[in-house]
C-alpha cells in the first residue's frame, strides 16, 4: 500500500492515559501534517513538519501535545494526560511541495480517539 | 479572522439532478482552493484543486468548481449526480506559501436512487 497509514484505527482510553498515534507518510512526502476532526465539523489543522523539523503549530494544540518526525519519515503525535474533549478522529496527511500546497495532500484513514 | 464557509449542512437530490454545494472564504491574500470528498467509511480523497489560471477546474468523476475572486467563493458543481456520489464534501482553503490549510465544516450528500 503507497498510501499514508495510521496505527491504530481505534483507541479506546481512560482519562488521564496517554496515548500515542503513528503515521507513515508516502516515503517522497517531504510535508506531513496532523489535523483534527470531530463530528459535523472539518479538519481542523494541528500541526505541520517539513521532513523532521516542525514548522508550525496551531493554537489548538496545547502543552498536553507534542509531535515528532524523526528523521524525517514517519511521525507521532502523543496526548498526555487526556481528557474527554481530546475525543476526536485524528488525520494525518502528506504532500510533495515546495510552493505552498499546490498539489494538495494525502490523507490517512485517521486514528479514532475514545476518551471514558 | 479567516474561515471557509459551507452553506449547505445536509443536500438530499435524486439521482440525475443536478449539484451546485457553495463554498466561500474570508482570506485577503493569494489562494489554493481545494474540495475533497470522504465516501462513508474511507479517507478524505481530493476531488479538484485551483492554484492559478483557468477559473472553471475540472475534476474526478465529473465535478467541477469555478473560482470567483470577486465573490470569494469556490462552488462544486456537477450536472447529473449518481447514487455513488453520496459522501461529505469538504472545501479547503490555504493562503499560497501558508501551510495551515483550512477546511469549511462540510455538506453530506445524499443522492436517493
Amino acid at each position: 500500500d503507497t498510501g499514508v497509514s495510521q496505527d491504530p484505527r481505534h483507541k479506546i482510553t481512560k482519562r488521564g492515559q496517554n496515548v500515542t498515534f503513528r503515521c507513515d507518510p508516502i516515503s517522497e512526502h517531504n510535508r506531513l501534517y496532523w489535523y483534527r476532526q470531530t463530528l459535523g465539523q472539518g479538519p481542523e489543522f494541528l500541526t505541520y513538519f517539513q521532513n523532521e523539523a516542525q514548522l508550525e503549530k496551531s493554537r489548538l494544540l496545547s502543552d498536553r501535545f507534542s509531535a515528532e518526525r524523526p528523521k524525517g519519515s514517519f511521525s507521532t503525535l502523543e496526548i498526555q494526560r487526556t481528557e474527554q474533549g481530546d475525543s476526536a478522529m485524528y488525520l494525518c496527511a502528506s504532500t510533495f511541495d515546495l510552493t505552498g500546497g499546490v498539489y494538495g495532500y494525502t490523507f490517512g484513514s485517521g486514528t479514532r480517539l475514545t476518551v471514558v | 479572522a479567516q474561515s471557509v464557509s459551507q452553506h449547505n449542512h445536509h443536500v438530499i437530490l435524486s439521482e440525475a439532478a443536478s449539484l451546485e454545494l457553495g463554498c466561500n472564504y474570508s482570506y485577503g491574500g493569494t489562494v489554493n482552493l481545494f474540495w475533497y470528498v470522504q465516501y462513508p467509511g474511507q479517507h478524505l480523497q481530493l476531488l479538484l484543486k485551483y492554484f492559478s489560471g483557468d477559473p472553471l477546474v475540472k475534476g474526478i468523476k465529473g465535478f467541477e468548481a469555478e473560482f470567483i475572486k470577486s465573490k470569494f467563493s469556490f462552488n462544486l458543481r456537477k450536472p447529473s449526480v449518481q447514487w455513488s456520489d453520496t459522501a461529505e464534501y469538504f472545501c479547503a482553503v490555504n493562503e499560497r506559501n501558508n501551510n495551515d490549510m483550512r477546511f469549511g465544516a462540510g455538506t453530506r450528500l445524499t443522492v436517493k436512487p
